[in-house]
């Protein structure tokens, strides 16, 4: 079964920091993959998606992700955090099976930005 | 206009009730689902109906039981609410084909 690992629970960083949020997934095929953002007692949004093509997307807000498909990997970038960007980030995988394939999420990272 | 549109925003309930959530989308998909957010923010699909029939059913007690009138339309039951029901739903659409979903802003219910 597809799974999706999301290895930092909590992040905390000082404002300018910069970020890196790791994604792996489990699935031998073709996927298409997702970041997700959560804002406090808010519903998800959309980040940035990759199908196909060139392996660094660009997303809203200054976010960036790599696809890797050597490491099965889609980590999330972003050079510079601001404390707006304090939220609950979600990566996500569906493989590219169908209508009855599914979109799996990993368990998300907390990520908290201090002044 | 909001593309995923769920009702009630929150729902307070007590242990043994019945309850129903709905879910609209304005969207044209053809396909909807939902998925439940535990209190540690982990995401699980439950459910998902394309073009009205169901095509994942993960599992999920038969306690909830999803109903699709029409493709625009995803409505969500449970019997019985059991204080490990509190969660919050979510709802999404996307179009078969097409590769993203759109999510509504989901439903808090709290089971006391």
């Amino acid at each position: 079964a597809q799974s999706v690992s999301q290895h930092n629970h909590h992040v905390i960083l000082s404002e300018a920091a910069s970020l890196e949020l790791g994604c792996n997934y489990s699935y031998g095929g073709t996927v298409n993959l997702f970041w997700y953002v959560q804002y406090p007692g808010q519903h998800l949004q959309l980040l940035l998606k990759y199908f196909s093509g060139d392996p660094l997307v660009k997303g809203i807000k200054g976010f960036e992700a790599e696809f890797i498909k050597s490491k099965f990997s889609f980590n999330l970038r972003k050079p510079s955090v601001q404390w707006s960007d304090t939220a609950e980030y979600f990566c996500a995988a569906k493989p590219n099976t169908g209508t009855a394939s599914k979109l799996t999420f990993g368990t998300g990272t907390r990520l908290q930005v201090t002044l | 206009d909001t593309a995923v549109s769920q009702t009630p925003k929150y729902l307070v309930t007590q242990m043994g009730n019945d309850k129903s959530i709905k879910c609209e989308q304005n969207l044209g998909h053809d396909t909807m689902y939902w998925y439940k957010q535990d209190s540690k923010k982990f995401l699980k699909i439950m459910f998902s109906y394309n073009n009205k029939e169901l095509i994942i059913n993960e599992t999920v007690p038969n306690r909830f039981s999803p109903k699709s009138p029409d493709k625009a339309h995803l409505n969500l039951h449970i019997n019985s609410l059991e204080l490990g029901d509190s969660a919050v739903y979510f709802c999404a659409s996307s179009q078969s084909g097409g590769r993203g979903y759109t999510f509504g802003s989901g439903t808090r219910l709290t089971v006391v």
